[in-house]
């Protein structure tokens, strides 16, 4: 089944610094991978995503890029800002359809999440 | 829509107890997610459903853990009997196929088991 590793487990920059998580995955059948900000006490909620036909997509100082052949993907936050503190999570996510997806089709499975503190 | 709704969202049970968690998926969505998060372990994938149908639950801890999703618009989560070690945050997620977009989060239920 899919394995997603994240690293680095946590981290710790200035104000203004940029900060970079990384993972990777196991399963060739996976072709959408989202990243989740997650503040304390509140539901993890989507703030980027990219899919399998893209290398790299950008929304303000927020991109994501995707190397298929190392299946690997990265979150890159430019400019950070106190209130960037939060739990980030990748996943990926297996096709949703049977006959692509094997046995587990639609699967979203997850990294173990790196909590990035931002020092004012 | 409201979004995806858990039920209830704190817990507290004694050891031994029946526990059953509710979730309400966005309407429309095809597929579930149950999620268990704590410290030591992330957001853990116990059990997803596409159309009401359970696809891969080899997530669930033992068989003490059970879900069911007797229609689309409902689905449940069950441990019997509880254990101390079950105490985590609980989340329900649910999205739509076709555009294999993002999952939506209920907002969880805290569970603890004393």
């Amino acid at each position: 089944g899919e394995n997603v590793e994240q690293h680095p487990s946590t981290l710790s920059v200035q104000e203004g610094d940029s900060a970079v998580i990384k993972c990777t995955y196991s399963d060739s059948a996976s072709n959408y991978f989202p990243w989740y900000k997650q503040e304390l006490g509140k539901r993890p909620q989507l703030i980027i995503d990219i899919r399998s036909n893209v290398g790299e997509k950008k929304d303000q100082r927020i991109a994501v890029t995707l190397n298929k052949t190392a299946k690997h993907f990265s979150l890159h936050i430019t400019e950070t800002q106190p209130e960037d503190s939060a739990v980030y999570f990748c996943a990926a996510r297996i096709r949703p359809s049977p006959l692509a997806g094997g046995t587990s089709y639609g699967k979203l499975t997850f990294g173990q999440g790196t909590i990035l503190t931002v020092h004012p | 829509d409201a979004g995806v709704i858990q039920s209830p969202r704190h817990e507290v049970t004694e050891m031994g107890q029946e526990v059953t968690l509710r979730c309400k998926p966005i309407s429309g969505h095809d597929y579930l997610f149950w999620y268990r998060q704590t410290m030591m372990r992330g957001l853990e994938l116990l059990i997803y459903f596409n159309n009401n149908v359970p696809i891969d639950d080899s997530g669930m801890p033992e068989d003490r853990f059970s879900a069911k999703m007797p229609n689309a618009s409902f689905s449940t989560l069950k441990i019997q009997p509880s254990e101390p070690r079950d105490s985590a945050v609980y989340f329900c997620a649910s999205s739509f196929r076709p555009l294999n977009t993002e999952a939506f989060f209920g907002q969880g239920t805290r569970l603890t088991v004393v």
